[in-house]
């Protein structure tokens, strides 16, 4: 109940292409939906989140797409560039201090 | 403000030997976690403290981690003794409240051989 699946593990893509990562959850009673992005020697940094009241936030190029019946988000990155070549983290967490992480993808975006 | 700072980055050591790893919280935070990093685990929370008081160390290993918060400002992470399979990035994270957003450190990477 408290696992997050996220796919792909890494996903190559050409600049100015659609960059598109899911994740899915099981616990219901999740309520805070966050992305971190990680640098190679960085540590995670957040990106955008969404809470389950809406289904769809933007910010910017960054888009969290979220389908509650079917207990599943995903973060699409529109025009996507050389510089969000880095590694993606769903997390999932119900109020509390646990986040729960996805197992992160590996982007690239080819120049 | 210059974010969560850890020290050292990188940790080179033998088995058996006592390693520390010393995080600085951004002032104002309250909550701290230390997370541990590997391909094979991801990201995993060793522990929560929360106004200098641990409060969840579920995630710890086992008796050779410990962590303490001295202050409100400064944790430290002890392995002893190390042993090769602690091998990992160790992050530090504060947060200015219970739930709030994560703020990371860069990292210790620590080698035991």
């Amino acid at each position: 109940q408290q696992q997050v699946k996220q796919s792909p593990q890494s996903l190559i893509v050409q600049k100015g292409g659609i960059s598109i990562i899911n994740c899915a959850y099981e616990n219901t009673a999740f309520d805070y939906f966050p992305w971190y992005q990680q640098f190679p020697g960085k540590g995670p940094a957040l990106l955008i989140a969404i809470r389950p009241d809406v289904s769809e936030k933007k910010e910017g190029r960054f888009t969290i797409s979220f389908n509650k019946s079917a207990k599943q988000f995903s973060l699409h990155i529109m025009d996507s560039q050389p510089g969000d070549s880095a590694t993606y983290f769903c997390a999932c967490t119900s109020g509390t201090y646990k986040y729960i992480f996805g197992t992160g993808t590996r982007l690239k975006v080819l120049a | 403000d210059a974010g969560v700072i850890q020290s050292p980055r990188h940790e080179v050591t033998e088995m058996g030997q006592e390693v520390t790893l010393r995080c600085k919280l951004i002032s104002g935070h309250n909550s701290l976690f230390w997370y541990r990093q590997t391909m094979m685990r991801g990201l995993e929370l060793l522990i929560y403290f929360n106004n200098n008081v641990p409060i969840d160390d579920s995630g710890m290993p086992e008796d050779r981690f410990s962590a303490k918060m001295p202050n409100a400002s400064f944790s430290t992470l002890k392995i002893q003794p190390s042993e090769p399979r602690d091998s990992a990035v160790y992050f530090c994270a504060s947060s200015p409240r219970y739930t709030g957003e994560l703020f990371f450190g860069e990292g210790s990477r620590l080698t035991v051989l």
